[in-house]
């Protein structure tokens, strides 16, 4: 159980388009998901926490009109990249919240040329 | 500023060994701390997690130690083994928000 799921697993985009990445708890409801970013090598840095029905709560010095987020259901949450730029590419991670612990989805590798 | 850092950034281990991987944490009134493995291109997996009020906790041939003076996790791999191969971050929980704050991380090689 508790298997949170990321679609894509990897996404190639041009400089200047948007790309959404969706998030998904599959076996559970989940009131927050959190949304990381990582950099080659490095740790996960927590960029927003999205809570279903609300506003996202952005980390300091993550542009929320950049990264979008949107919670509409119990089940899933998006990450949208508005106006990619080459330094956006990084891999994106979700988690969920069930209980008292955070599931991780798989990743999303974003490559913006 | 406040972290959750690692010691060392790589450790190479033979296979059959015992491995242990360092934390150094910085906000003292941190009450729960989580261990993760990640593999290449994958999410992180929940290995063990440990709360202030115990200083030590086993799992299947994993142990996590908790030192509160010294603001000091360990994580302990009895006979580590080729898959244990990855990188291993712990993780301070954050208040009753549920944020996670991600060290370094350590990349475990083992050799067989």
């Amino acid at each position: 159980g508790a298997v949170v799921s990321q679609h894509p697993s990897r996404v190639i985009c041009k400089s200047g388009t948007s790309v959404k990445i969706e998030c998904r708890s599959l076996d559970f409801q989940a009131t927050t998901m959190f949304w990381y970013r990582q950099f080659p090598k490095k740790s996960l840095m927590l960029m927003a926490t999205s809570n279903e029905g609300s506003k996202a709560t952005y980390e300091q010095g993550v542009e929320k009109d950049k990264f979008l987020i949107n919670h509409a259901s119990l089940t899933l949450s998006t990450l949208t990249v508005t106006s990619a730029h080459p330094e956006d590419s990084s891999f994106y991670i979700c988690s969920a919240s069930h209980v008292d612990e955070q599931y991780f989805g798989p990743g999303t590798r974003l490559t913006v040329t | 500023g406040e972290s959750v850092g690692l010691h060392l950034p790589t450790l190479s281990v033979q296979e059959g060994d015992n491995s242990i991987i360092n934390c150094a944490y910085s906000n003292s009134a941190s009450d729960y701390f989580i261990w993760y493995k990640q593999e290449s291109g994958k999410g992180p997996q929940f290995i063990i997690d440990i709360r202030s009020n115990m200083d030590k906790r086993q799992g299947q041939r994993v142990t996590v130690l908790l030192n509160k003076t010294v603001k000091h996790l360990s994580l302990q791999i009895a006979a580590t083994q080729p898959g244990d191969s990855a990188v291993y971050f712990c993780a301070e929980v954050r208040g009753n928000t549920g944020k996670l704050i991600f060290g370094q991380g350590t990349t475990l090689q083992v050799k067989p």
